[in-house]
């Protein structure tokens, strides 16, 4: 049991340039969110999905797109790189009892220069 | 879902209990106060939750008060790992999924 695995760790891209953020988890939670979080900052919820097919805007949208073709992945596309996106990306699942809370992954750190 | 109100730092003697507290006066009956904290650059860290009754795990007591306008986390013995950023966030029961953390309580336990 992996729980939520992100990936890459690390990544630095150019101003323009797309990527696609990955978000696995193993545990068949419903629930997936992405969250980015600014330098001292808190977090901000971005895109989340209740179940595969369907996906909804959180509070910071715009730039970012998602979909969720399984239970198991929950990617998250940046179209055009900007520095303003420079930050923490959190993924994060859980199921949908509300028996127990969001397990989180351990980040992105991403860079765009 | 309602707003939270947290006081942005507090401080702890290592050893003694860490009482943090929440205001969430607009909350509504199907609502949930879930804890969660992010200690140093981590990934938020589920602690608690609760509706109504006050609720005990491994990790710390969560008393909400009867009218349920205000909820207090108790960490009972804390230690310097226990520093962190604690939020206290409420969520439907009819489970939207949508979670939204606020600015949250930044505690420092001290030696």
């Amino acid at each position: 049991n992996a729980g939520v695995t992100q990936t890459p760790k690390f990544q630095v891209l150019k101003t323009g340039q797309s990527m696609t953020l990955q978000c696995a988890q193993d545990m068949n939670h419903e629930y997936m969110s992405w969250y980015r979080q600014d330098p001292g900052m808190g977090l901000r919820l971005i895109h989340y999905s209740v179940g595969a097919g369907i996906t909804d805007q959180g509070e910071v949208p715009n730039g970012y797109n998602v979909s969720r073709s399984t239970t198991e992945d929950f990617p998250l596309r940046l179209l055009s790189a900007a520095p303003s996106q420079t930050s923490v990306y959190f993924c994060a699942s859980r199921f949908n009892t509300g028996t127990h809370g969001y397990t989180f992954g351990s980040g992105t750190r991403l860079t765009v220069v | 879902d309602a707003k939270t109100t947290q006081p942005p730092s507090m401080d702890c003697a290592e050893g003694r209990a860490a009482n943090l507290p929440c205001n969430h006066s607009t909350i509504s009956g199907n609502e949930y106060v879930y804890w969660y904290r992010q200690i140093h650059s981590q990934g938020p860290q589920y602690i608690i939750h609760g509706l109504k009754n006050n609720e005990t795990n491994e990790m710390a007591s969560l008393i909400i008060t009867e009218d349920r306008k205000s909820s207090t986390l108790i960490l009972p013995h804390a230690t310097l790992r226990d520093t962190a950023v604690y939020y206290c966030i409420a969520e439907y029961s009819s489970n939207t999924g949508k979670l939204i953390f606020g600015q949250g309580t930044t505690l420092q336990v001290k030696p």
